[in-house]
């Protein structure tokens, strides 16, 4: 079975201060990663997503996340965070082949001062 | 752009009660999925469908039951309500392309 942690639960940063949120996955397979992220009061929405290629991955609003396989982590970050930013951070993950559904992190709460 | 819609924001029932979620999406997507969302825990699935009529049990289903009738229409149904069903429950569309397609969310509380 999958499983996914996410180490920061509540992350408060100033703005322009640089972000990294972790996130380390437990599958023996290849697999599939996403970050979504859920605004106050929206529908999570996805940020970015790795299937294959360069693990560095670049999404929306200037976030990237970095794909090491040789520690199954998929770690999202950005280099300048907005008071926009204040946000919940979702990682995911599903199996290449087989379930199709994600397998979510518990989420980190980010609040960014400004 | 893929919508996913949920039949209600905010729903209050009693202990007891049938419960029906419904959501639809309008993307011609196969695979929809049911997960609940609890602080602290993420978001948990509940049941998925690969194709109408057809359901597989999530991580967990205990409690709950689907119907997928309309391959654009996926329910959710609580047998009889209770309070630790309290929750935000989530509806989610894909493609074969795995990457899903939130709703906005149904507050469910069971009192």
């Amino acid at each position: 079975a999958q499983s996914v942690s996410q180490h920061n639960h509540h992350v408060i940063l100033s703005e322009a201060a640089s972000l990294e949120l972790g996130c380390n996955y437990s599958y023996g397979g290849t697999v599939n990663l996403f970050w979504y992220v859920q605004y106050p009061g929206q529908h999570l929405q996805l940020l970015l997503k790795y299937f294959s290629g360069d693990p560095l991955v670049k999404g929306i609003k200037g976030f990237e996340a970095e794909f090491i396989k040789s520690k199954f982590s998929f770690n999202l970050r950005k280099p300048s965070v907005q008071w926009s930013d204040t946000a919940e951070y979702f990682c995911a993950v599903n199996a290449r082949t087989g379930r199709r559904a994600l397998t979510f992190g518990s989420g980190t709460r980010l609040q960014v001062q400004p | 752009d893929v919508k996913v819609t949920q039949s209600s924001r905010y729903l209050v029932k009693r202990t007891g009660e049938k419960v029906f979620l419904e959501c639809v999406q309008d993307m011609d997507h196969e695979n929809m999925f049911w997960y609940r969302q609890d602080p602290g825990l993420g978001l948990r699935l509940i049941y998925f469908s690969y194709d109408v009529k057809m359901k597989e049990k999530g991580d967990i289903p205990e409690g709950y039951s689907v119907s997928r009738e309309k391959k654009e229409r996926f329910s959710l149904i609580l047998e009889s309500a209770s309070t630790n069903q309290t929750s935000m429950y989530l509806c989610a569309s894909s493609s074969s392309a795995y990457e899903q397609y939130f709703g906005p969310g149904t507050r469910l509380t069971v009192t």
